[in-house]
C-alpha cells in the first residue's frame, strides 16, 4: 500500500501564480487535512474534509481553497501565489473522528518567489 | 494558534543516554499524540495516550500526561544516532462534540544524537 501520497514533491512558483497541490490516499479514510509547516511554528491545519464533497477551514485559511470530489483525493489550491505561502506543506488522513493515529504523506517543499 | 508549548527546542545527547522531551498545552483535550519526522519527511506517528490515561509504554518510548498540569512528557531510553529528529506533540480536543480528528501540534524538539 502507498498510504498517502502527495504530489509534487517540490514546487517553486512565482508570485501571482496559481497552482494545486494533490493528496492521494489508498487507506480509505473519510477525514483528510492539509497543513502547513514553517520554522518554528510546528504544523497548522489549513483546511480539512470530514468525507467526499465536503471541505471545512482550519487555522489558516486564507489564500487556499480545497476540494474532496473523490474519497481518496484531497486537493489544495493556490489560485494567486504569495511569498507568505513560502512552506512545507502536508496531507494527512485518520479514519476516525475521535483523533486517532494520523497518516502523513511526506510533504511538498513550495517556495513562492 | 498553538496548543502545544515543547520544551527544550534542540536537546543533544549521546548514543545510549535517554532523551526527554516535555509538552504542555491550554485547552482539555481527548488524547495526546507524539510524532516523529525525519529530516525532509512526513510525520510518522509514535505513541498516544488518551485524557484517563497516566503512562503508556511503547518498546523504548515512555509517555506519560499529567491532564491536572496539562502536560505531557516523551522520554526515549538508550537513544540511538537513528533516533535524531524532530518529535511533536500533538493534541485531540476533548471538550464537546468530535474534533473531526483535527490535531493542533507544538513547535517541535530537534533531537540530535551523537554516535
Amino acid at each position: 500500500n502507498a498510504g498517502v501520497t502527495q504530489t509534487p514533491k517540490f514546487r517553486v512558483l512565482k508570485t501571482g501564480q496559481s497552482m494545486t497541490l494533490l493528496c492521494a490516499q489508498d487507506m480509505n479514510h473519510e477525514y483528510m487535512y492539509w497543513y502547513r509547516q514553517d520554522p518554528g511554528m510546528g504544523l497548522r491545519l489549513i483546511h480539512y474534509s470530514v468525507g467526499e464533497g465536503t471541505t471545512a477551514k482550519g487555522e489558516v485559511p486564507d489564500g487556499y481553497n480545497v476540494s474532496r470530489l473523490k474519497k481518496q483525493n484531497f486537493l489544495l489550491g493556490l489560485e494567486s501565489a504569495a511569498p507568505s505561502q513560502t512552506s512545507v506543506y502536508f496531507c494527512a488522513g485518520t479514519p476516525s473522528p475521535w483523533g486517532t493515529e494520523a497518516f502523513f504523506g511526506q510533504g511538498t517543499r513550495l517556495t513562492v518567489v | 494558534s498553538q496548543q502545544g508549548e515543547e520544551d527544550p527546542q534542540a536537546l543533544s545527547i549521546q548514543e545510549g543516554e535517554n532523551a526527554t522531551m516535555n509538552c504542555s498545552y491550554k485547552t482539555s483535550i481527548n488524547n495526546l499524540q507524539w510524532y516523529r519526522q525525519n529530516s525532509g519527511r512526513g510525520l510518522v506517528h509514535l505513541i498516544l495516550i488518551r485524557s484517563n490515561e497516566r503512562e503508556k509504554h511503547s518498546g523504548r518510548l515512555r509517555v506519560t500526561l499529567d491532564t491536572s498540569k496539562k502536560s505531557s512528557s516523551l522520554l526515549i531510553t538508550a537513544s540511538r544516532a537513528a533516533d535524531t529528529a524532530s518529535y511533536f506533540c500533538a493534541t485531540a480536543p476533548g471538550a464537546g462534540g468530535t474534533s473531526y480528528g483535527k490535531l493542533t501540534f507544538g513547535q517541535g524538539t530537534i533531537l540530535t544524537v551523537h554516535p
